[in-house]
């Protein structure tokens, strides 16, 4: 399978606190994009960070991309209980050689943020 | 217009029925793409349009039938599906090589 993983699958925590979510992926990547998905909804796009990156921020997100280790981490801060949903990282993958981008979702993380 | 809207929210049919899924975008997007997600899956790509012409088809079973009409709608006919084909259904869009603009989605439940 091509898909990432991410991990944990679940993640419980306090208002307040940060939360951190990882993403391994398999294949040499265009960018790396995170989404946000409410229950049965379809998804956010949160942010996206290319190859050539290391670090993005916007507003409490943060994310690292380490494309030697394959792998890129979302750490959200200051949660807040609207932050609780599922957080799927997706791969560009390089050299797809078409006009369109082809993302592979992780297994996404779970996140529960308790009032 | 930063909106991709899907139609309808949900959908029940059997097995032998016809029916089809729309999606709708103005944000000047050229390419649109279908995705399959089951409960507690994620997104998985079924269908890529690029330009209005079919680009990218990930092995997806001849029941399912994408139809781009134009540059701003995108359709998935269905027929003689099976009860393993409920999902929710969700339509993207997207400029080359940038986020995904995701509309809501429709839950299929094939009887």
């Amino acid at each position: 399978s091509q898909q990432g993983e991410e991990d944990p699958q679940a993640l419980s925590i306090q208002e307040g606190e940060n939360a951190t979510m990882n993403c391994s992926y398999k294949t040499s990547i265009n960018n790396l994009q995170w989404y946000r998905q409410n229950s049965g909804r379809g998804l956010v796009h949160l942010i996206l960070i290319r190859s050539n990156e290391r670090e993005k921020h916007s507003g409490r997100l943060r994310v690292t991309l380490d494309t030697s280790k394959k792998s890129s981490s979302l750490l959200i801060t200051a949660s807040r209980a609207a932050d609780t949903a599922s957080y799927f990282c997706a791969t560009d993958r390089m050299n797809y050689g078409g006009a369109t981008n082809k993302l592979i979702f992780g297994t996404g993380t779970l996140l529960a943020v308790q009032p | 217009d930063t909106e991709v809207t899907q139609t309808p929210k949900h959908l029940v049919m059997g097995m032998t029925n016809k029916k089809s899924l729309k999606c709708e975008q103005h944000m000047g997007h050229r390419a649109m793409y279908w995705y399959k997600q089951k409960a507690k899956k994620p997104p998985e790509l079924m269908f890529v349009y690029s330009y209005e012409k079919l680009s990218i088809n990930e092995s997806v079973p001849s029941r399912f039938s994408p139809e781009c009409p134009n540059s701003s709608l995108l359709n998935l006919h269905l027929h003689a599906l099976q009860p393993e084909d409920s999902a929710l259904y969700l339509c993207a869009s997207s400029f080359t090589n940038n986020e995904q603009f995701f509309g809501p989605g429709t839950r299929l439940t094939v009887l």
